[in-house]
């Protein structure tokens, strides 16, 4: 099992700053699997960054992924109020299949 | 406008069977690999079960043997076939639509919950 860790776990913030949230994973990740969803309180995820760095449909340019082999990030450059909620990383191989971090909660 | 649209939760004693059913809109389940993903109460995001479009499957250990994933192509429908379910399964059940060629789900329902308890 490929197992996927964020850091941290909550994170305090305020509209306007700048966030940097972690993923690190256990075996290596193609480029291309690795995402980052957003997850609303009583809603469903949505993805917000596929394949390490593409911005899914209907997400700002505010939100930017990074990173390779065994260590992504997500980046939010300006907060914004809606921007508060919890963020999962998850990746794909034909090996180990389909995994989730635990999450990070950006709070106010 | 694609759409999924999740049914078949409710309140379940342990030991009993539950299918869930995964109605899709706006595309074709039988050419998209599709999957199951679940979130218990205050917890975070579980991958389940996927069906790829050869119709080839797989689970997590956690349901191995339990759970089995299925689609009808003349519904559009996708289904998850839960035994011997366990108070450890009490969850909400989300259906998703993977993005060929990346991994990732670009496409949620609005998940239903099954509670497993006497």
């Amino acid at each position: 099992e490929n197992v996927l860790t964020q850091s941290p776990g909550t994170l305090s913030l305020s509209p306007g700053e700048r966030v940097t949230l972690s993923c690190r994973t256990s075996q290596s990740v193609s480029s291309s699997s690795l995402a980052w969803y957003q997850q609303k309180p009583g809603q469903a995820p949505r993805v917000v960054i596929y394949g390490t760095s593409n911005r899914a449909t209907g997400i700002p340019d505010r939100f930017s992924g990074s990173g390779s082999g065994t260590d992504f990030t997500l980046t939010i450059s300006r907060l914004e109020p809606e921007d508060f909620a919890v963020y999962y990383c998850q990746q794909y191989s034909r090996s180990t299949r389909y995994t989730f971090g635990q999450g990070t909660k950006l709070e106010i | 406008e694609v759409q999924l649209v999740e049914s078949g939760g409710g309140l379940i004693q342990p030991g009993r069977s539950l299918r869930l059913s995964c109605a899709a809109s706006g595309f074709t389940v039988s050419t998209n690999y599709m999957s199951w993903v679940r979130q218990a109460p205050g917890k975070g995001l579980e991958w389940v079960s996927v069906i790829y479009i050869d119709g080839d499957t797989y689970y997590a250990d956690s349901v191995k043997g339990r759970f089995t994933i299925s689609r009808d192509n003349s519904k559009n429908t996708l289904f998850l076939q839960m035994n011997s379910l366990r108070a450890e399964d009490t969850a909400v059940y989300y259906c998703a639509r993977g993005r060929p060629n990346f991994g990732d789900y670009e496409n949620w329902g609005q998940g239903t919950l099954v509670t497993v308890s006497s």
